[in-house]
This record gives C-alpha cells, sequence and structure tokens, in this order.
C-alpha cells in the first residue's frame, strides 16, 4: 500500500510566521504535488515537483515557496503566513515511467489568526 | 492550462437510485481521467480511472465513460447506498499535473 503521511493534522499560526508543512511517502515515487483545498473550491495545485530539487509552479505559487532535498520528503513554506491560506493543505505523489496513479496524504488543516 | 468543469456541485438521490455526475475538460492532449470520494475528514481515494484509450470502465456499482471527441467524461454510481454519500472530484491528466474539478456532493437518503 502507498503510505503518504503530512506532519500535522492540524496547525494554528500567527499571521507573519513562517510555516513548514512536511510530505513523506514510502513509495520511492517520483512525483509529489501541494494542493490546497477549500469549499468550493475544489482541489488547486501550488507547486509540484519530478525529481530531487526540481521544482514546478501550479496555479497558485503566490505566497509559496517548497524543497524538495530528498525523493521521499517534500516541503511546503509559508515564508510569511497570512490570514487567506488559512486552508487544508494535502500532499499528494505519483510514480513516474507512465504510472499515472495519484495518492494523497491526510491532509494539514492550517489555521492562520 | 487544462480547465475542468464538473456538475452538478451537490446531488442527492434515494437509497438504490443512480448518480451521475458529469465533467467536461479543455485539454486534448489530457489522457487519464480519475476519479476520487473524499469521505468528511478524509483524504480523497482513488476510486476509479480511466484513460484516453478506452470507452468506458466497470468496477462493480461503479462506471465511468469517456467521449474524447466531446471531451467530456462521466461518473455512473448504480444502486447508490448511504455509504456512498461523499465529496467525488473528476480530475483530467494533461502533461505533468492532475487538474480537479470543483467537486459533487452526493447525499444518498435512505
Amino acid at each position: 500500500d502507498v503510505k503518504v503521511t503530512q506532519s500535522s493534522r492540524y496547525l494554528v499560526k500567527r499571521t507573519g510566521e513562517k510555516v513548514f508543512l512536511e510530505c513523506v511517502q514510502d513509495m520511492d515515487h517520483e512525483n509529489m504535488f501541494w494542493y490546497r483545498q477549500d469549499p468550493g473550491l475544489g482541489l488547486r495545485l501550488i507547486y509540484f515537483s519530478y525529481d530531487v530539487k526540481m521544482k514546478e509552479k501550479g496555479d497558485i505559487p503566490e505566497g509559496y515557496s517548497v524543497s524538495r532535498e530528498k525523493k521521499e520528503r517534500f516541503s511546503l513554506i509559508l515564508e510569511s503566513a497570512s490570514t487567506n491560506q488559512t486552508s487544508m493543505y494535502l500532499c499528494a505523489s505519483r510514480a513516474g515511467a507512465g504510472r499515472r496513479e495519484q495518492y494523497f496524504g491526510p491532509g494539514t488543516r492550517l489555521t492562520v489568526t | 492550462g487544462e480547465n475542468v468543469e464538473q456538475h452538478p456541485s451537490t446531488l442527492s438521490v434515494q437509497e438504490g437510485d443512480s448518480a451521475v455526475i458529469k465533467c467536461t475538460y479543455s485539454d486534448s492532449a489530457s489522457n487519464y481521467f480519475p476519479w476520487y470520494k473524499q469521505e468528511l475528514g478524509k483524504r480523497p481515494q482513488l476510486i476509479i480511472d480511466i484513460r484516453s484509450n478506452v470507452g468506458e470502465k466497470k468496477d462493480q456499482r461503479i462506471a465511468v465513460t469517456l467521449n474524447k471527441t466531446a471531451k467530456h467524461f462521466s461518473l455512473h454510481i448504480t444502486e447508490t447506498q448511504p455509504e456512498d454519500s461523499a465529496v467525488y472530484f473528476c480530475a483530467a491528466l494533461a502533461e505533468d499535473a492532475l487538474n480537479f474539478g470543483k467537486g459533487t456532493s452526493l447525499l444518498v437518503t435512505p
């Protein structure tokens, strides 16, 4: 079974703080993704990575950055958290080489006050 | 980029009835179309998918159809049960990343 884990289920931060969200997958997948989920807006792609140290912007990268130093770990960074970044953040991973099935982590509910 | 539209946004059916959710996509290069089910408080789970070289796929009570010419695909759930109640997302894969529809909240009433 593919296992994608996220470092926290719930997180509360103050405006202006630097926030790190961690994601780890144990299936040696090449591709990893960060989405945010908001009611009525579905799942929107923030950033993705198709290899170590590689990153690509998704649809809503503003205010976020990412880091992928190891294949199994993909971090989402909020440099200076703002209240409009309060959301559910979902990590996902997918194997390369033509495999298309994508698996999600349990999500981190981030509240910025 | 790819744009995925999903309808309806909410759907209520009686137990035992069928439910149909429809999606359209814009990028003709899209070649993979998964459906995810997300129960309250849980992660999205892949329930069925279809590739662009196939027109229909079925798995027990769930089926997906794809019309490449019209660029639309649909999820069909037959003999619905209360445990089918969830939010369902369609998606389309173009290039490297999945693009998701906004979701359909399905409620199956006993």
